[in-house]
C-alpha cells in the first residue's frame, strides 16, 4: 500500500452537490491527519485537521477511522470556488525525530455552474 | 503579518550553474521543510529541518543542500542545477514536528517555479 492514497478524481460536480473525498494511509502509527486545498499554481493551505472524534466546519466535515487507515472529507452544498485540488496529508512521525509529512497525489475538484 | 517568503518565485538558468533559493518564516516555527511539486508526483520532501542546526533528508535529496543557521531561514541550495530538477519548489513551516496536531499545521511560502535549461 502507498504512504497516503487518494482517490485520482477528477471529481466534476454541480453547484449544491455534496461530495466526498477519501484517504487511505500505510502507517498505523500516524498521529496526525490533515486535508489541504490548492488552488492551482499556488500554494498549498490548510483546510482542516482531522482528530478521531470527526470534526466539522460549516459545510466540510472531516472523520478519521484509524481501525482501517482511512480518513474522508465531505463538502456539501458545494460552490464554484470550492474548485481546487484537495490534499491528504498524514504525519507519520514515530518519534520525535522521526517527523514527516506525507501527502497525497491530490484530488481535482472542479465545481459547474 | 505572519508568513513564510520565498525568493525568487521565478527562475530560469542554466546546466551547471549553482543557485540559492531563500526562504524565511517570521512565526519563530521550529519546523522547516522544503518540497518540490511535479505533474503526477505530488508533493515530495526534499529536506527538513526540526530546528537550528539540525537538518535532514527527506524522499528526494539528491542533488540539494540545506542549512539551517538561524531559526528564520532555511535556504535551499542547488549547487549544480540539471534539467530533472525543474520543479515548482515549495518552503514550509510549523510550530513543532509533534505533539499536539494544531502544532503540525504547515505554512507554505508562495512557491518558486524553477527552469532549469
Amino acid at each position: 500500500r502507498k504512504e497516503v492514497e487518494q482517490d485520482p478524481g477528477p471529481f466534476n460536480v454541480p453547484e449544491g452537490a455534496t461530495v466526498a473525498f477519501n484517504c487511505t494511509y500505510s502507517n498505523s502509527a500516524s498521529q496526525s491527519f490533515f486535508w489541504y486545498r490548492q488552488d492551482c499554481r499556488k500554494e498549498p493551505k490548510l483546510l482542516m485537521s482531522v482528530y478521531s472524534s470527526g470534526n466539522e466546519d460549516g459545510r466540510f466535515t472531516a472523520q478519521l477511522n484509524r481501525a482501517s487507515q482511512y480518513i474522508s472529507l465531505l463538502i456539501r452544498d458545494s460552490k464554484l470556488s470550492d474548485s481546487a485540488t484537495y490534499l491528504c496529508v498524514v504525519n507519520s512521525a514515530s518519534g520525535g525525530s522521526n517527523y514527516k509529512l506525507t501527502f497525497g497525489k491530490g484530488t481535482l475538484l472542479t465545481v459547474n455552474p | 503579518e505572519a508568513q513564510v517568503t520565498q525568493n525568487p518565485r521565478y527562475l530560469i538558468t542554466v546546466t551547471g550553474k549553482k543557485l540559492t533559493v531563500t526562504c524565511s518564516q517570521n512565526m519563530n516555527h521550529e519546523y522547516m521543510s522544503w518540497y518540490r511539486q511535479d505533474p503526477g508526483l505530488g508533493l515530495r520532501q526534499i529536506y527538513y529541518s526540526m530546528n537550528v542546526e539540525v537538518t535532514d533528508k527527506g524522499d528526494v535529496p539528491e542533488g540539494y543542500k540545506v542549512s539551517r543557521k538561524e531559526k528564520r531561514n532555511f535556504p535551499l541550495i542547488l549547487e549544480s542545477p540539471s534539467p530533472n530538477q525543474t520543479s515548482l519548489y515549495f518552503c514550509a513551516s510549523s510550530l513543532t514536528s509533534g505533539g499536539r496536531t494544531v502544532d503540525n499545521e504547515q505554512f507554505f511560502g508562495p512557491g518558486t517555479r524553477l527552469t532549469v535549461l
